[in-house]
């Protein structure tokens, strides 16, 4: 199994909701990571997760809360989001932090807020 | 701090023409280097990739070669086909905190049948 699962794929929510995306990974990596992408542009990082601890935090918003539960598992919780926030979120994984190791990237959960 | 700077796009080809898309880099000591292709409504996928001075990374007909005296990692590709058509992403690790990547800005390529 190599692939980052991400749901949902598509997203629609208000100013004033509380969503949360979801991503999950069976590959043993230890590494996770959360990205923003917007049209025409590279991701950038928003968070890295290293064996279950935050490790990086790019300076995100507090209107993004991450979360790891499991080694496998990897929550970004969304709340008072700005319309500017619309973008595809992206997941990814790695084996460790170490730097020969590429990363694994979800499809990605398309938001728009409205 | 480290910079990858690829050609800008769109690139635009006729299906079976040769493909070249330019990297370079900056950063400090021994870098691994990244070649992530992005479909049209898709997350990113590894291309290719090489760890070291004069690895050559290859894939699905695609290839570059890590060139430290030149700090480039073109990609190469004999002959496209329209299902290449896509945005192509260079990208590094190392010589930061947590290795984490850092991409070039993109570079979009059309392949017309």
């Amino acid at each position: 199994d190599t692939e980052v699962t991400q749901t949902p794929k598509h997203l629609v929510m208000g100013m004033t909701n509380k969503k949360s995306l979801k991503c999950e990974q069976h590959m043993g990596h230890r590494a996770m990571y959360w990205y923003k992408q917007k049209a025409k542009k590279p991701p950038e990082l928003m968070f890295v997760y290293s064996y279950e601890k935050l490790s990086i935090n790019e300076s995100v918003p507090s209107r993004f809360s991450p979360e790891c539960p499991n080694s496998s598992l990897l929550n970004l919780h969304l709340h008072a989001l700005q319309p500017e926030d619309s973008a595809l979120y992206l997941c990814a994984s790695r084996l460790t932090t170490g730097r020969t190791g590429e990363l694994f990237f979800g499809e990605g959960s398309r938001l728009t807020v409205l | 701090g480290n910079s990858v700077t690829q050609m800008e796009g769109p690139v635009t080809l006729s299906e079976e023409a040769f493909l070249t898309i330019n990297c370079t880099y900056t950063a400090t000591g021994y870098p691994s280097l990244f070649w992530y292709v992005q479909y049209p409504g898709e997350g990113l996928q590894l291309l290719l990739k090489a760890t070291k001075a004069d690895d050559k990374g290859s894939n699905k007909g695609f290839e570059a070669t890590y060139r430290k005296e030149t700090t480039s990692f073109h990609l190469e590709k004999g002959s496209v086909q329209v299902s290449d058509s896509a945005v192509y992403f260079c990208a590094l690790s190392g010589d930061n905190a947590g290795n984490m990547l850092t991409f070039g800005g993109g570079t979009r390529l059309m392949v017309k049948p």
